[in-house]
């Protein structure tokens, strides 16, 4: 089975922009979870979704957002960038919801801001 | 909420050692445990995770962790390290609020030297 996939792999943007990361799940995996990584806050948690709805959303402003298709991939969106967006963003799936699931990570999206 | 504590950001052993990486962890009820690895520029592999089925937890690559309420510890051991073993590992661990969400550690970087 195909593992969890993310594009693009390398990202890098001027502050102002917005960018769009993109997220395919495990096949027949239905929630996804977005984190992101940095060498001062460690892995932080964005947000989880199952079933196209957001169940869950860590402490990050509104700029970031995301969504989840019928075919449980997930986007997630960064407007109005700054400088300490820089990170790497993690994707993972799990087959379903709750505490005793496993999440599978991606290889990431390394988003550099300048 | 939940949270974990790694003792040591970074730890040094020699090839053939023993590993051991702390992971301590606070929650009122037995919760989910996870330890995760990441290789340079990729993302998180699942080693194990506990779930209350067993107090020894084997995982891949010859890891094991055991779980200790009394001490609410979840330590990762390996009996002889090997070179390939050198990267970040991350304790990590889920609400109690029915989300599959992760909250992790700050991390512990294995050094493996000949």
């Amino acid at each position: 089975k195909a593992g969890v996939t993310q594009t693009p792999r390398y990202l890098i943007k001027t502050r102002g922009q917005q960018v769009t990361l993109s997220c395919s799940p495990i096949s027949g995996h239905r929630s996804v979870s977005w984190y992101q990584q940095t060498p001062g806050q460690g892995l932080q948690f964005l947000f989880e979704y199952f079933s196209e709805t957001q169940r869950n959303k860590g402490n990050f402003p509104g700029r970031f957002s995301g969504r989840q298709f019928s075919n449980s991939r997930s986007e997630m969106n960064v407007s109005t960038l700054e400088l300490g967006d820089s990170a790497l963003y993690l994707c993972a799936s799990s087959p379903g919801q709750g505490i005793q699931e496993t999440q599978y990570f991606g290889p990431g999206t390394r988003l550099l801001v300048l | 909420a939940q949270s974990v504590t790694q003792l040591g950001s970074h730890v040094s052993v020699s090839e053939g050692a023993l590993v051991l990486l702390r992971c301590n962890y606070s929650s009122s009820v037995p919760p989910y445990l996870f330890w995760y690895v990441q290789y340079p520029n990729q993302g998180l592999q699942l080693l194990l995770k506990y779930t209350s089925a067993a107090t020894l937890v084997k995982g891949i690559n010859g890891f094991e962790a055991e779980f200790k309420k009394s001490e609410t510890s979840f330590h990762l051991t390996k009996p002889s390290a090997h070179m390939s073993d050198a990267a970040e590992y991350f304790c990590a661990v889920t609400p109690n609020s029915g989300y599959s969400t992760l909250t992790f550690g700050k991390g512990t970087m294995l050094l493996v030297s000949p």
